[in-house]
């Protein structure tokens, strides 16, 4: 069966370290791997994009890095803030262009 | 940047009683849209994938005369809950997706979401 997992539901960290999500997937093939940022009661945001061929991505703190033999992603966060603090959703696309599907979700709380 | 309203952002009705919620593309067309529902604490369960011009495709176990889904033009999709019920409150996500819309790969645009209370 196909299955998208990410780490712990919920994550804490001190602030100013690193924060390391991950996503598992099981039975799909993405052409791309999408990790999304909600806050509470708002509608998910779009972060940052890896394609297949890629190994890592990088925009100001964050980071992604893609495993196609791993079937794996993970999302760094360096220098975490309090502002950082939401829950993070990681999405497959396997560029059918009808469907992307959504990983269950990591809460991220950083400590001050 | 690439942004969707969707409204009401939060509305209460009796049961019984239909809902309409929509979803605009302000500045940008959207062929595809998709309609999720969300329960506290979980992910987003898809419920349909709306197409402009043509009739939406609902998720299996979503039912589609209770929640009427339109994709009149290229940027508004409603979803529209019939005869509603206790039941059907939760936070409903509307997204539209932007082809090509970052260094050619499609990513998605999400509204604020619509909280329904149905008393």
């Amino acid at each position: 069966s196909q299955k998208i997992e990410q780490n712990s539901e919920a994550l804490n960290i001190q602030e100013g370290k690193t924060a390391t999500l991950t996503c598992n997937y099981t039975n799909y093939s993405p052409a791309y791997l999408q990790w999304y940022r909600q806050d509470p009661g708002r509608g998910p945001v779009f972060l940052l994009l890896i394609r297949e061929n890629e190994k890592e991505k990088r925009k100001e703190r964050l980071k992604v890095t893609f495993d196609t033999t791993l079937k794996q992603s993970l999302f760094h966060i360096t220098a975490s803030q309090p502002a950082d603090s939401a829950t993070y959703l990681c999405a497959l696309d396997e560029n059918t262009g009808n469907q992307f599907y959504f990983g269950t979700g990591t809460s991220l709380t950083v400590i001050p | 940047g690439a942004v969707v309203s969707q409204h009401p952002s939060w509305v209460i009705c009796k049961s019984g009683t239909s809902v309409k919620i929509e979803c605009r593309s302000l500045d940008f067309q959207a062929t595809t849209m998709f309609w999720y529902r969300q329960f506290p604490k979980q992910s987003l369960m898809l419920m349909a994938t709306s197409n402009e011009g043509s009739k939406a495709t609902y998720e299996q176990g979503v039912e589609k005369d209770k929640f009427l889904i339109n994709h009149a033009s290229l940027t508004l999709s409603t979803l529209t809950v019939t005869s509603a019920h206790p039941e059907d409150s939760s936070f409903y996500i509307c997204s539209a997706r932007r082809d090509g819309g970052y260094s050619g790969a499609n990513v998605l645009t999400f509204g604020a979401g619509s909280r329904l209370t149905v008393l």
